[in-house]
């Protein structure tokens, strides 16, 4: 079991917004500003797209965005592209372990 | 240009050690601040951290595998070895090697990964 809740699926139509949420504790997400988000295509490796909260990598389009409140950090896509359809794991440091924690990936359907 | 790549066996059997190796080229790994990891995801679930090295050594392992794993680098070769012992066809997964920059949590650039099943 993922120590960071994620919903198993997220859809909208092309152009729209979307808002995927990662549900954590004090020991994780709540206490630190260390969430990253890694977008996974079928058959291919992880990506980061956020890290920090809400910083991009040099090439991620800025139509990804990051934020956190309490423990539950989110990211959102505006402007939905069938590109986009893919796994989102989002990540956090933890004071529990010597090693990041990730949550169980939520599915973007492009409608 | 920062690239990683990981090789090994693709099968291995029920109780036999796992052998994985990384390559890795466009940074060192005596660079300070600068890690290797592995990342493992077995098919259809989610991403699982395995172990992570650091320039200084410093070593960092999922606690539910501690006792199961092994990770070393090669700074000459460019490489970081990580050895699973007691394979299990629990353990069927991509693994991945990935690229840590400075001191930060996250994983900025992986490798494609590679499958290993585990079946007798």
């Amino acid at each position: 079991q993922s120590a960071l809740t994620q919903p198993a699926s997220v859809s909208g139509s092309l152009g729209q917004s979307i808002t995927i949420s990662c549900t954590g504790t004090s020991s994780d997400i709540g206490g630190y500003s260390y969430v990253s988000w890694y977008q996974q295509h079928p058959g291919k490796a992880p990506k980061l797209v956020i890290y920090d909260v809400n910083y991009r990598p040099s090439g991620v389009s800025d139509r990804f965005s990051g934020s956190k409140s309490g423990n539950t950090a989110s990211l959102t896509i505006s402007g939905l592209q069938a590109e986009d359809e893919a796994d989102y794991y989002c990540s956090s440091y933890t004071s529990s372990s010597t090693l990041e924690v990730f949550g169980a990936g939520t599915r973007v359907t492009v409608l | 240009q920062i690239t990683l790549k990981e090789s090994g066996p693709t099968l291995v059997k029920p109780t036999q050690t796992l052998t994985l190796t990384c390559t890795f080229s466009g940074f060192s790994l005596t660079t300070r601040g600068v890690g290797v990891g592995w990342i493992r995801q077995p098919p259809g679930k989610a991403l699982e951290w395995l172990a992570l090295i650091y320039w200084g050594d410093d070593e960092r392992f999922s606690p539910s595998l501690k006792s199961r794993l092994t990770i070393t680098k090669d700074t000459s070769k460019n490489q970081v070895v990580l050895t699973m012992t007691n394979m299990d066809p629990v353990d069927t997964a991509t693994y991945y090697c990935a690229h840590r920059r400075g001191w930060y949590y996250y994983m900025d650039v992986w490798g494609k990964g590679t499958t290993v099943t585990v079946s007798s």
